[in-house]
């Protein structure tokens, strides 16, 4: 069993869709849950990163992390046809290393 | 700026050949990671350094070497024993610390091999 299991998509939406994405994982250990956004042929870059459970907005971004059912998602709200890209969950915990979603195709139709 | 500077950005090997390729960092950052990957597969990590002269082997490490002699660089090898190295390669780097922190990464460099 993969320690994170992403489901890769594709994923069509129109613009101006509420967007949910949604990685979940095995290891109750996870204390650190990120989530990156990577262009395509780019580097990702990291989008939201939140420390235990709990939501984390930033605006039109949404993490949540639940830890009793191992899951976490992002959410976008409005979504711009500049919100398509692949979308990786990372998560960690002290000491270790990142553990990296598959990672989620996004396209934004205008 | 600072950042993470990958060369070069595509790269063609033929087979037997090893390859180099280039990972600078000037965010002064302790530990830097190589990543591969591969569509439908995610990152997966080859090595990683926490600091100068020392390394350790991630999940995917053979076939691979690195050297970390200056804080600021971490070359990746790729060998002519790597089965598969046709993939998009990613360098990272972050502060050494409690917390996850955040993980930098380059613009990575694809290596084709024909």
């Amino acid at each position: 069993q993969k320690e994170v299991e992403q489901d890769p998509g594709p994923l069509s939406v129109p613009e101006g869709a509420i967007v949910s994405l949604n990685c979940t994982y095995s290891n109750s250990a996870f204390q650190y849950f990120m989530w990156y956004r990577q262009y395509s042929r780019k580097g990702p870059e990291l989008l939201m990163y939140t420390y235990s459970s709990g939501n984390k907005e930033d605006g039109r971004f949404t993490a949540q992390v639940d830890k009793s059912s191992k899951y976490i998602s992002l959410f976008i709200r409005d979504s711009q046809p500049s919100d398509s890209a692949t979308y990786l969950c990372a998560l960690y915990w002290t000491g270790n290393q990142f553990y990296f979603g598959t990672g989620t195709s996004l396209t934004v139709i205008p | 700026d600072g950042g993470i500077t990958q060369s070069p950005k595509y790269l063609f090997r033929k087979e037997g050949q090893n390859v180099t390729l280039s990972c600078e960092q000037n965010l002064n950052h302790d530990a830097m990671y190589w990543y591969r990957q591969d569509p439908g597969q995610g990152l997966r990590l080859i090595y990683y350094s926490q600091i100068v002269n020392d390394f350790q082997k991630g999940d995917i490490a053979e076939g691979y070497s690195v050297s970390r002699e200056k804080k600021e660089s971490f070359p990746l090898t790729v060998t002519s024993a790597q089965k598969n190295p046709t993939a998009f390669y990613l360098c990272a780097s972050r502060q050494q610390g409690g917390s996850a922190g955040e993980l930098f990464f380059g613009e990575g460099s694809r290596l084709t091999v024909l």
